[in-house]
């Protein structure tokens, strides 16, 4: 089946500092990723939606250029997290669009910033 | 603009006994739906999607759910449930198959 990973898992950094996550389709192509981001006990919320080769489109609220994101290749899309602060601290979540409508979840990504 | 909701948030039932997450969207386009379901810590699985066709779909893990358009609901059952099945439970809706739109999660919590 259609795997997407994430790394790092787990990354806690200083608040003021940036730090990328980043998210890979390994065995499939995708020419659309997309990153949410989940608070505790609370539902995913679409940040962007990252289309190959061309800028990434923000949800509403979302600060674009807080949350950078590059969608280098067909199979990677990097969220560059930066100036982190700890409210910025939360479970970030990617996936990768197969085909016309089914979407492949990576593991996720917890950030603290302390 | 589309919305989902899952009307209860958490769901507590004892091992062996059915179970029905319940799961209703409001869109004024047509959308495609799927449950998926979260453990902890991590990404979310696909359990079953609805695409068109038969409104009664079979996922994985012995899960199924029934669109029904009239009542806007996509429901989800499972016969009997097993200890593995303490999950997070996601429906989603998809307009034309772009962005998921997510409800906020029915926690199943299965009891021996």
């Amino acid at each position: 089946g259609a795997v997407v990973s994430q790394h790092p898992s787990r990354v806690i950094c200083k608040s003021g500092t940036s730090v990328k996550i980043e998210c890979r389709s390994l065995d499939f192509q995708a020419t659309t990723m997309f990153w949410y981001r989940q608070f505790p006990k609370q539902s995913l919320m679409l940040m962007a939606t990252s289309n190959e080769g061309s800028k990434a489109t923000y949800e509403q609220g979302v600060e674009k250029d807080k949350f950078l994101i590059n969608h280098a290749s067909l199979t990677l899309s990097t969220l560059t997290v930066t100036s982190a602060h700890p409210e910025d601290s939360s479970f970030y979540i990617c996936s990768a669009k197969q085909g016309l409508y089914e979407q492949y979840f990576g593991p996720g990504t917890r950030l603290t910033v302390t | 603009a589309q919305s989902v909701t899952q009307l209860d948030s958490q769901v507590p039932v004892f091992e062996e006994a059915p179970v029905e997450l319940r799961c209703n969207y409001s869109s004024s386009v047509s959308v495609y739906l799927f449950w998926y379901v979260q453990y902890p810590n991590q990404g979310l699985q696909l359990l079953l999607k609805y695409l068109s066709g038969s409104t009664l779909v079979k996922g994985i893990n012995g899960f199924e759910a029934e669109f029904n358009k009239s009542q806007t609901s996509f429901h989800l059952r499972k016969p009997s449930v097993h200890i593995s099945d303490t999950a997070e439970y996601f429906c989603a809706v998809s307009p034309y198959g772009n962005k998921l739109v997510f409800g906020a999660g029915t926690i199943l919590r299965v009891k021996s």
